[in-house]
């Protein structure tokens, strides 16, 4: 059973507008969950965090959404960018010991 | 820079042979993992380590094994290779304590090792 769920396998935005990328998750325990973006032949790279006690955390174009009482969350990605087009993970973690549990991966393909 | 590095990025190689996949990584952390990546599963963890000496099992550790004898290597071993071990392996590391990858969550990965098990 997939605790954290992706269930968007490719998404296709135009250049310049907004990028939604969706994640839920069953476990209520997480209080830590992150997106990791991935390029092809290269390793996933760290993008950005949010904490359970918050519910928005924003790096520059990139904003991540935490509703828990949906146990969903999302990431924003404005203005798209054709260096966006990547496969982003979205992976949680409870804290009781070291393991992110991560999602199938959502492609993300930006058209100009 | 301070980076990590896998080696073979390739391999293919026959059922029931061993396989070995080096991780080295120049950041001086103490947490390492390795993951393997399938379609339709995201990244699985397979085991990691906390420190020298350290190794722990993580969701599918069975017909993997590592050591930790210094800081900055985690080898993945596989004892006797299977088809169903065919897959893209992860190695990544983190700096923080208690386990928690930081204070940020920031895993930092290699850029994977490809096995194909004939």
């Amino acid at each position: 059973d997939q605790q954290v769920k992706q269930n968007s396998p490719s998404l296709s935005v135009q250049e310049g507008r907004i990028s939604i990328l969706n994640c839920d998750y069953t476990n209520s325990m997480f209080d830590y969950f992150l997106w990791y973006k991935k390029y092809p032949a290269e390793g996933p790279t760290f993008l950005i965090s949010i904490s359970s006690i918050k519910d928005k955390n924003e790096d520059g174009r990139f904003t991540v959404f935490l509703n828990k009482s949906a146990k969903h969350l999302s990431l924003h990605i404005v203005p798209s960018q054709p260096g966006d087009s990547a496969v982003y993970f979205c992976a949680a973690s409870d804290g009781s010991n070291y393991q992110l549990i991560w999602g199938a991966g959502t492609k993300l393909i930006i058209k100009p | 820079d301070a980076e990590i590095t896998q080696s073979p990025r390739h391999k293919i190689t026959e059922t029931g042979r061993q396989v070995t996949l080096a991780c080295h990584q120049t950041w001086n952390h103490n947490n390492m993992f390795w993951y393997r990546q399938d379609l339709g599963h995201g990244l699985r963890l397979i085991h990691y380590s906390y420190g020298v000496h350290d190794t722990n099992k993580g969701e599918v550790s069975d017909g993997y094994s590592v050591s930790r004898s210094n800081t900055e290597d985690l080898p993945l071993t596989l004892e006797s290779a299977a088809s169903s071990q065919t897959s893209v392996y992860f190695c990544a590391s983190s700096g923080g304590t208690s386990g928690r990858a930081g204070n940020t969550g920031e895993l930092f990965f290699g850029e994977g090792s490809r096995l194909t098990v004939l």
